[in-house]
């Protein structure tokens, strides 16, 4: 089956600039997330998408970072304006419904955001 | 608060085994994962647990004890290419993923 496919790989901006991802998950999966990794730390959860409705968006910085799965399928997440904070990677991954705890996350391979 | 704590760094040796343990500490409990992760990758799914026990999968095993909040990872026969991070997630009651920081693993010949 085709992995969750995210673009662009790698992007460079300068500080107060906008970027967009983009994410398309695993066919059939439910459930979308946006993380951002910082070097040498685990994921941080930024969105959780069930469908095209919000489950979770507590750590979204929501006066710079907004994020939509209109139809259900893929995703964008924007940053408008970027801080030098945000360089980072961002990660989305999809799975079946999380209740069925034993569901892993796919992973895409990421987006490496520098901001300059 | 919910926490997950999990070396930072270890070194083995190649054809040596070695264990990689997180201990956590969260609101409810649904399973616990192990993912790698290689530099500039993206997470892979390893394992996962639910029960107490041991959960083995070829070269690599998953141990639980949720009395403890402890697991480790055991990989075995070490090959270079394990050289990786290692990450523990739990999953919550609200069936949340909580990460921990990972474990950067270096195999030396």
């Amino acid at each position: 089956e085709a992995g969750v496919a995210q673009s662009p790989r790698y992007k460079i901006i300068e500080k107060r600039q906008s970027v967009a991802f983009w994410c398309n998950p695993i066919s059939g999966h439910a459930t979308l997330y946006w993380y951002q990794q910082i070097l040498g730390q685990g994921p941080k959860l930024l969105i959780q998408f069930q469908n095209n409705g919000v489950v979770d968006d507590s750590q979204l910085p929501k006066d710079r970072f907004s994020a939509e799965r209109l139809k259900g399928v893929d995703s964008t997440l924007k940053i408008q304006p970027a801080k030098l904070e945000d360089s980072a990677v961002y990660l989305c991954a999809s799975s079946l419904v999380p209740k069925h705890s034993n569901q892993p996350q796919h992973f895409g391979d990421g987006t490496r955001l520098s901001i300059l | 608060g919910q926490n997950i704590d999990q070396p930072t760094e270890m070194t083995a040796t190649e054809g040596a085994i070695v264990q990689i343990n997180c201990t956590y500490q969260t609101s409810g409990f649904n399973g616990l994962f192990w993912y790698q992760q290689h530099a500039g990758e993206a997470p892979t799914f390893l394992s996962y647990n639910v029960l107490d026990g041991l959960e083995e999968k070829g070269r690599f095993s998953s141990f639980l004890s949720r009395s403890k909040g402890y697991s480790y990872l055991l990989l075995k026969e070490l090959q270079m290419k394990d050289s990786a991070s290692y990450l523990c997630a739990v999953m919550d009651s609200n069936y949340q993923l909580i990460w921990g920081a990972g474990t950067k693993l270096i195999i030396k010949p």
